[in-house]
């Protein structure tokens, strides 16, 4: 089976940098996902890693150590806009039972002036 | 390209009745997944479905059943429904059934159970 573990919430300051951390313990592994997802609304896509190291995508980047278990969204020069619950999602692989996707219960991140 | 689609976006049931929801993915994508929403349990997996069969299942009682049709649109259904069924139902979908693929999600549906 599948654990993921993120911190519940988080609180940064507009124009700061914040990095959300994620830990997994996977019975299969094929890949680990970052979606956004603001109240109300539904997830939307922000990064995939399947090698280890990082991806950087604009303002948002991830991280990635499969020997960890662990991963880390980083955003940067914090927006009002970039308020919202952030959700790690591993997929496992066939080997292990399936390709679904595990979600953790999602960070939510509070940007204040 | 459009999203992916879900109607209704909002109901309301009472116990015992049954809810079916529909899910059109993006075009071209033939792998339909479900996820139900809640405040304390967050997403869950219910199943994922691809050229109409279902390859997995979430670990849900046998009350929430799907299918999928020949043109990638799928349904899912909740009989007997139950307070705890109060939830967001979301669909994602991906192009194929690979480790790769990244799936995409519809706005959800809202069932509320009185």
């Amino acid at each position: 089976g599948q654990n993921i573990d993120q911190p519940t919430e988080m609180t940064a300051t507009e124009g700061a940098i914040v990095q959300i951390n994620c830990t997994y313990q996977t019975s299969g592994f094929n890949g680990l996902f970052w979606y956004q997802q603001h109240a109300g609304e539904a997830p939307t896509f922000l990064s995939y890693n399947v090698l280890d190291g990082l991806e950087e995508k604009g303002r948002f980047s991830s991280f990635l150590s499969r020997s960890k278990g662990y991963s880390y969204l980083l955003l940067k020069e914090l927006q009002m806009k970039d308020s919202a619950s952030y959700l790690c999602a591993v997929r496992g692989s066939p080997g292990a039972g399936s390709y679904q996707l595990t979600f953790g219960k999602g960070t939510k991140l509070s940007v204040i002036p | 390209k459009a999203g992916v689609t879900q109607t209704p976006r909002y109901l309301i049931k009472t116990r015992g009745q049954q809810v079916t929801l529909s899910c059109s993915p993006i075009s071209g994508h033939r792998s339909v997944s479900w996820y139900q929403q809640t405040p304390g349990q967050g997403l869950q997996f219910l199943f994922e479905y691809f050229s109409e069969t279902q390859r997995n299942k979430g670990n849900f009682p046998g009350r929430f059943s799907g299918r999928q049709f020949s043109n990638s649109r799928s349904e899912m259904n909740v009989s007997t429904l139950e307070l705890g069924d109060s939830a967001l139902y979301l669909c994602a979908s991906r192009p194929g059934y690979s480790g790769t693929d990244t799936q995409y999600f519809g706005p959800g549906t809202r069932l509320t159970v009185l």
